[in-house]
């Protein structure tokens, strides 16, 4: 069973820190893996994506990053803003028989405060 | 480019009653998706329709939701008769043929009592 796990699930940080959230997953066949930004009572919006080939990618302070041997991710923030404040979700999807189809985690939950 | 359109935002009805979400994807996207989303949880996709045609409904709790996307373009979403579980937000997002992204709504919030 395709299944994507986060941690922490929430996470409280000071404005300016950085913080890192970590994604596994055991989704098979993979084809790529995106980072969603959520912020509350918003649809979720992708912040990156990582293919298999793809070690890091940045975007602007964030920063992912991806081990395919040991199928595991991470989002690192630096210099977090209090608009940081959302849920992040990895979202795994496989390309199987022609049909694509996204395994989403349930997020980690971060709050920056001032 | 107009994003995904998700109708009402808001929605609170009591058990036993019927409500329907509606969907506006994005032009041109092909594949469209309705995801429950419970608090504290990641979405659960409940339907995916290719075009008007459904590729995956196996979540979909079929004795009470059902889906249509009749003419390919947007989407409705039923619930008869709803569930105190059933409140959650109710995601619909769209993906352009041979695209890896999709494209959320801002959701609709359904709180049954």
């Amino acid at each position: 069973k395709n299944q994507v796990e986060q941690s922490p699930q929430s996470l409280i940080i000071l404005e300016g820190k950085n913080c890192t959230l970590q994604c596994n997953y055991t989704v098979s066949p993979f084809s790529n893996l995106r980072w969603y930004k959520q912020d509350t009572g918003r649809g979720p919006v992708s912040l990156t994506i990582m293919t298999f080939s793809e070690n890091t990618k940045s975007n602007g302070r964030y920063t992912a990053t991806l081990d395919a041997d040991t199928k595991q991710s991470s989002l690192h923030i630096t210099a977090s803003q209090l608009s940081d404040s959302a849920s992040y979700i990895c979202v795994v999807s496989t390309m199987d028989t022609g049909r694509r189809a996204l395994t989403f985690g349930s997020g980690t939950r971060l709050q920056v405060q001032p | 480019e107009a994003g995904v359109a998700q109708s009402p935002r808001y929605k609170i009805i009591e058990k036993r009653q019927s409500v329907a979400f509606w969907c506006n994807p994005i032009s041109g996207h092909a594949t469209l998706y309705w995801y429950q989303q419970i608090l504290g949880q990641g979405p659960k996709l409940l339907i995916q329709f290719q075009n008007n045609g459904v590729v995956d409904d196996s979540q979909l709790p079929k004795d009470r939701f059902s889906a249509e996307r009749l003419k390919g373009v947007d989407s409705t979403l039923k619930i008869q008769p709803a569930k105190l579980e059933d409140s959650a937000v109710y995601l619909c997002a769209s993906r352009g043929q041979g695209a890896t992204e999709a494209f959320f709504g801002q959701g609709t919030r359904l709180t049954v009592v």
